[in-house]
């Protein structure tokens, strides 16, 4: 199975600042990957798919990079409503699989 | 509007059985694969199983081969979770999702609210 790392786990921020979230596979995946936000007690919302191109409806701050194994989530300019728990996700093959998350908080 | 409406989770003893269901609205469900994924308590995602557009390939986490089983009725626009010889491990909020594809491997479009799974004696 494909592991699927995430850094930091935890990350203190201010509203206005640049936020970059690390998503590390196992193997490489290509650009097979999503990227989620989830607030408590809601279930998680798609941000970003295929590594980079952002699902409709979401704003430009949020960012996707990467390819192959090492991926980035940026957010630009950090809003009140961006403190969630952010996941990646491959699904390279049938068995997607999700990083454990990192939970971005308010400094 | 364009939603997916879970039901059936409860409290269970362990190796008891439960159904979950999924109520898809507002688009083409028998166009799209459908996963169930699962959370528990203050962890991470977990996907569960997942079955295409058609209903004839399903695919289940190692965790839940041979205790889970996922089917969906097309013509009732439903998905269904089967899940038999309940564990506590077992115990998370259940998600079912809309993949953005007619085949399994993709990302997930759509999140319905969860419905909660408690299995304790």
């Amino acid at each position: 199975d494909i592991q699927m790392t995430q850094s930091p786990s935890t990350l203190s921020a201010s509203v206005g600042d640049r936020v970059t979230i690390s998503c590390r596979a196992s193997q490489t995946i290509s650009s097979w990957l999503a990227w989620y936000q989830q607030k408590p007690g809601k279930a998680p919302k798609l941000l970003i798919y295929d590594a980079s191109s952002l699902e409709s409806g979401v704003p430009s701050r949020f960012s996707g990079s990467g390819s192959e194994t090492e991926f980035t989530l940026t957010i630009s300019g950090l809003q009140p409503d961006d403190f969630a728990t952010y996941y990646c996700q491959q699904y390279i093959g049938n068995l997607g699989t999700f990083g454990q998350g990192t939970k971005v908080e308010i400094k | 509007e364009v939603e997916l409406l879970e039901s059936g989770g409860g409290l269970v003893q362990p190796g008891g059985s439960l159904r979950l269901s999924c109520a898809a609205s507002g688009f083409t469900f028998s166009s799209y694969a459908m996963s169930w994924v699962r959370q528990a308590p203050g962890k991470g995602l977990e996907w569960v199983s997942a079955i295409s557009a058609s209903g004839g390939g399903t695919y289940y986490a190692d965790s839940v081969k041979g205790r889970f089983t996922i089917s969906r009725d097309n013509s009732k626009i439903t998905l269904y979770l089967q899940m038999n010889t309940l564990r506590a491990e077992d115990t998370a909020i259940y998600y079912c999702a809309k993949d953005s594809g007619d085949t399994p491997s993709n990302y997930f479009l759509l999140w319905g609210q969860g419905t909660q799974v408690t299995v304790s004696s």
